[in-house]
């Protein structure tokens, strides 16, 4: 059971805007420690999307955006495509855990 | 351009140690701080280990503490994890990452990732 709580699988047709959510609690996100999300196409290693709640690295498309507010973020991607199918995971600090927490991470499906 | 390069995995017995190395090319390791993430087979990451820049401060997850040590050698640029009394739950893909300058927590370079698997 992840202390950053995803949704296992979001979907969209291409074209399309999907946001995946991650709620956490008082002691990480509440606690206004920063959110990070990164997405891991199939066999490769995570790559960094999104720092600081809603920075993106360079390279990284405007079609990603990450938002947070109180204890839940959001990720949104619009103009869904293709290569985008991949899952995806949010990332924090858990005060009460002392411990840098991943999301269980949720599969976005390119229908 | 920035290259982290993992390695020591392989197929260890319950009980036994590894050392996993991490070396780092195409920027200045001694300014950022590394970490080490694990993702089991199948599943999600899971946050094992991370150190400062200079090595002054190691923090270790809980399921580690006590067994894995995190070290470091600007010298070498080179990042380690020694793994003792390992378990079966143990058994993940390792992968290095460099932390982003002054955005605490964000990995913004990984490995390819080395796999660790204990079983007898």
């Amino acid at each position: 059971q992840s202390v950053l709580t995803q949704p296992p699988s979001v979907s969209g047709a291409p074209g399309q805007r999907v946001t995946i959510s991650c709620t956490g609690s008082s002691t990480n996100l509440g606690a206004h420690y920063d959110v990070h999300w990164y997405q891991q196409l199939p066999g490769t290693a995570p790559k960094l999307l999104i720092f600081a709640n809603n920075n993106r690295p360079s390279g990284v498309p405007d079609r990603f955006s990450g938002s947070k507010s109180g204890t839940s973020a959001s990720l949104a991607i619009t103009g869904l495509q293709a290569e985008d199918e991949a899952d995806y995971y949010c990332q924090s600090f858990d005060t009460s855990l002392a411990d840098v927490v991943f999301g269980g991470g949720t599969k976005l499906t390119v229908l | 351009q920035v290259q982290l390069v993992e390695s020591g995995g392989g197929v260890v017995q319950p009980g036994t140690s590894l050392r996993l190395s991490c070396t780092a090319s195409g920027f200045t390791f001694s300014s950022h701080g590394m970490h080490w993430v694990r993702q089991a087979p199948g599943k999600g990451l899971e946050w094992v280990a991370s150190i400062w820049y200079d090595g002054t401060n190691k923090y270790h997850a809980d399921p580690v503490k006590g067994r894995f040590t995190i070290s470091r050698d600007n010298s070498k640029n080179t990042v380690s994890l020694q793994m003792n009394s390992l378990r079966a739950e143990d058994t993940a893909v390792y992968f290095c990452a460099r932390e982003r300058r002054n955005i605490w927590n964000a990995l913004d370079f990984w490995g390819q990732g080395t796999l660790v698997t204990v079983s007898s």
